[in-house]
């Protein structure tokens, strides 16, 4: 069955840590995979897209992995701050198909 | 720029009744728009996605319905709500290539009781 695994529910780091999320997925082909960052009661807010060809993709302090073999993709926020607390969804886009399935998503906690 | 408008932003129905949600997209055209679910706790349900005008496409076999009667405008329907319709509503817009991702609504609360 199709399944996309985000590595935990919640992640408590310190202030000035780097966070490191993990999106697993079976039995999908994405085109793209996709994080948002989500705050409660808020709708989704898009942050990175990174393409099946591409390995790595960074904005600011932000940095997305992708790994096609692995079916994996790893999501970094460095030097955190209490600001960066939300919950993170990573979503695949099949292109083919005018949808996009999302993970659970993980709730980050950056204490101060 | 483009914005998306959704609402209501919260509400409370009893079961058996009818709901209506209403989604606009602003400052694009031809938008491929989407409604989708979240339960507490838990990920992003698709529901209806549409890539124009009376074209609906659904993945969620429910009493929920969808319609697109105008270029940047999406409707989620309900002839009568049950206890599991309960959830956060959230509408969303994308370019046809979706480089860009997904645009949210800034959803709507349903409590069903």
């Amino acid at each position: 069955s199709q399944k996309i695994e985000q590595n935990s529910e919640a992640l408590n780091i310190q202030e000035g840590k780097t966070a490191t999320l993990t999106c697993n997925y079976t039995n999908y082909s994405p085109a793209y995979l996709q994080w948002y960052r989500q705050d409660p009661g808020r709708g989704p807010v898009f942050l990175l897209l990174i393409r099946e060809n591409e390995k790595e993709k960074r904005k600011e302090r932000l940095k997305v992995t992708f790994d096609t073999t692995l079916k994996q993709s790893l999501f970094h926020i460095t030097a955190s701050q209490p600001a960066d607390s939300a919950t993170y969804l990573c979503a695949l886009d099949m292109y083919n198909n005018n949808d996009m399935r999302f993970g659970a998503g993980t709730r980050l906690t950056v204490k101060p | 720029s483009q914005t998306i408008h959704q609402w209501p932003a919260t509400l409370v129905q009893p079961v058996g009744s009818p709901l209506s949600l209403e989604c606009t997209v602003e400052g694009t055209s031809n938008p491929n728009l989407y409604w989708y679910r979240q339960a507490a706790g838990r990920g992003l349900q698709l529901l209806f996605y549409s890539v124009g005008i009376g074209q609906i496409s659904s993945e969620v076999p429910q009493n929920l319905s969808a319609s697109r009667p105008q270029d940047r405008q999406f409707i989620l329907s309900s002839k009568k709500l049950l206890l599991s319709d309960s959830g956060f509503y959230l509408c969303a817009w994308s370019g046809s290539g979706r480089s860009r991702g997904y645009t949210f609504g800034s959803g709507t609360r349903l409590t069903v009781v």
